[in-house]
């Protein structure tokens, strides 16, 4: 199993550009996760999804967009990126929403 | 609702010494507590966890946790630190009734001195 796995690892964006950070997982997880990571700073939620075609806001959905069509599949959409999205994002998946979370190596985006 | 304080957002300690960080949840029903590692410029990795069974829990690289209900704590030690423990630590709890997800803790950093 390749576990969770995310594409890109770096990029560099413009202001007002978007983009799609994907994340899959080879698990048959039903629950998903993504979060970002400011640097010196805890994880915040962003968006999370319990299941294909469900999803729902984390505590920063401001300026994100997410879909889940499949259980693999779980990207993570920035329509006009701002500096302030400057950060690493980390998606996540586990079997069950209480259990321990499975995490991917990351995506490090620098909005310029 | 279900939340996480982690006392100390740097711990030094030098190798050999005792490694304590510590993590305080609330929870409304018994909660699943863990505890992950985060290297530099990696995702986090599960450390232990704790789901309702025996309340000293150990997990890798020497590391365990004791979860005690009327302290509402799940504190990490390690008898004697490595220089390969630097990192940052997250603790995390959920809810063992809720489908939904966990709560992170906003993270210690672990330093390990010569």
């Amino acid at each position: 199993n390749a576990g969770v796995t995310q594409t890109p690892k770096f990029r560099i964006l413009k202001i007002g550009q978007s983009m799609t950070l994907q994340c899959t997982q080879d698990m048959n997880h039903n629950y998903m996760y993504w979060y970002r990571q400011d640097p010196g700073m805890g994880l915040k939620l962003i968006y999370y999804s319990v299941g294909a075609g469900i999803t729902d806001k984390g505590e920063v959905p401001n300026g994100y967009n997410v879909s889940r069509s499949t259980t693999e599949d779980f990207p993570l959409r920035l329509e006009l990126a701002a500096p302030s999205q400057t950060s690493v994002y980390f998606c996540a998946s586990t079997l069950r929403g209480r259990d321990e979370q499975f995490f991917g190596p990351g995506t490090r985006l620098t909005v310029l | 609702a279900q939340s996480v304080t982690q006392l100390g957002s740097h711990v030094s300690v030098s190798e050999g010494a005792l490694v304590l960080l510590r993590c305080n949840y609330s929870s409304s029903v018994p909660p699943y507590l863990f505890w992950y590692v985060q290297y530099p410029n990696q995702g986090l990795q599960l450390l232990l966890k704790y789901t309702s069974a025996a309340t000293l829990v150990k997990g890798i690289n020497g590391f365990e946790a004791e979860f005690k209900k009327s302290e509402t704590s799940f504190h990490l030690t390690k008898p004697s630190a490595h220089m390969s423990d630097a990192a940052e630590y997250f603790c995390a709890v959920s809810e063992s009734t809720n489908a939904g997800k966990s709560t992170f803790g906003d993270g210690t950093t672990l330093t390990v001195k010569p």
